[in-house]
Parts: structure tokens; sequence; C-alpha cells
């Protein structure tokens, strides 16, 4: 596996409370992206990072935001949790924007109450 | 917006016999990528062509890409009760270079 881990790996909460996912990376690839799967839905993209401080809106990223200050770590804040947002949440990571052969995460399963 | 739909949604087979699966897209691409993923699991890359190829090999698995009808094949020969998993198209291409995922194609081989 590639050395991609994320934290944690499970998280009941409740509504309206903040909770932060984080992805580590130690490949020192550039790219760093978000994807929540869904049933039904497949795997969509959150946002996405080219580079530290560097970071952009996906397709679903409405309720999310990120921050990126270091290559390796990537983190993606639900400010207010709401039941729609129990997913499970994929971080994943690409050396190369030509290709973009992406390299998943183990996924962090969480439950809003 | 989904741009590849995997066809069938799933597939049951003995080991032993081959697999196959479809993927249709919308838009221009640079790349199709096709990804597996075991149950509770993350993604794992298996192969990618390019816009250019028209199929390639690795080990028992085949893609093919057809730009013309938009779609591609995953043909898994011989297949193995551990090729049970999902598979997943990806396409790239856009400004932006986004991978763009379909929903899948769940398939369970049977000893």
């Amino acid at each position: 596996d590639a050395g991609i881990t994320q934290s944690p790996r499970h998280k009941v909460t409740e509504t309206g409370t903040p909770v932060t996912l984080r992805c580590h990376q130690t490949e020192n690839h550039r790219y760093m992206y978000w994807y929540r799967q869904d049933p039904g839905h497949g795997l969509r993209l959150i946002h996405y990072s080219y580079g530290v401080k560097d970071t952009d809106k996906g397709e679903v990223s409405d309720g999310y935001s990120v921050s990126r200050s270091k290559t390796e770590d990537f983190l993606l804040t639900l400010e207010s949790a709401t039941s729609s947002q129990t997913s499970v949440y994929f971080c994943a990571i690409s050396e190369s924007r030509e290709y973009n052969e992406q390299f998943f995460g183990p996924g962090t399963r969480l439950t809003v109450l | 917006s989904q741009q590849g739909e995997e066809d069938p949604q799933a597939l049951s087979i003995q080991e032993g016999e081959n697999a196959t699966m479809n993927c249709s897209y919308k838009t221009s691409i640079n790349n199709l990528q096709w990804y597996r993923q075991n149950s509770g699991r993350g993604l794992v890359h298996l192969i990618l062509i390019r816009s250019n190829e028209r199929e390639k090999h690795s080990g028992r698995l085949r893609v093919t890409l057809d730009t013309s009808k938009k779609s591609s094949s995953l043909l898994i020969t011989a297949s193995r009760a551990a090729d049970t998993a999902s598979y997943f198209c990806a396409t790239a291409g856009g400004s932006q270079g986004n991978l763009i995922f379909g929903k899948g194609t769940k398939l369970s081989v049977k000893p």
C-alpha cells in the first residue's frame, strides 16, 4: 500500500458538531484529494489540493472546507456536521497531474446522528 | 456529475471463468483508469489506458478503449475467488484533469 493513512478510521458524531478528518502521506506527492463514497453515487470529489496552501473545490464541496499547511497533511473539516454527510471518506494522492493515477487511503467511516 | 457508467452493476461467475465489465463515458478524455475496491477497503489502481491506445494488458487484465464509442472494457481472465470486489472506471480529462468515477461493477467469483 502507498504510504497513506487516514484518521480517525471511524467516527460517530452529532448533528451540528465540527469534525476534522486527517489524511497523512509519506510519498511526497504533490496532489491530494478528498472523496466521499455513498451507495448509488460512487465516489465524488469534495476538494483537492495541488500544493501546500493551494486547494480547490470539487463536485460536492458545500459544507466542507480543507487545509493543507504541509505537503504530507490534508485536512477535511465539516464545520457543522449534518446527517447528509454520513458517508465513507477517502483520501487519495497522485504524483502527476498529466495521468493522475491515484493511490487511496483506507477510508474513514463517519456517522452523523 | 457521473462521467463513467459501468455495466453490469453486478456480475457473478465461477472460478476459472472470464469476467468482462464495461464502462461508457460522455466527454473527451485524456486517459481512462480502472480501480478495484475490496469490501471495506480503499480503491486500488489497476491499469491506465491513454486516449491514443486501444488495448492494454497487465497480468490477467486486459483493457480496451474505443474513443469513437466512448467506451472501455475490462476483462479478467481465469478469475479467482480473490478477484471478488467492486471495479470502477474513472476518466481523466477536462481543464483540471480530475478523475470522475463511475458507480462500479460488483464482481462475485464463486469457488
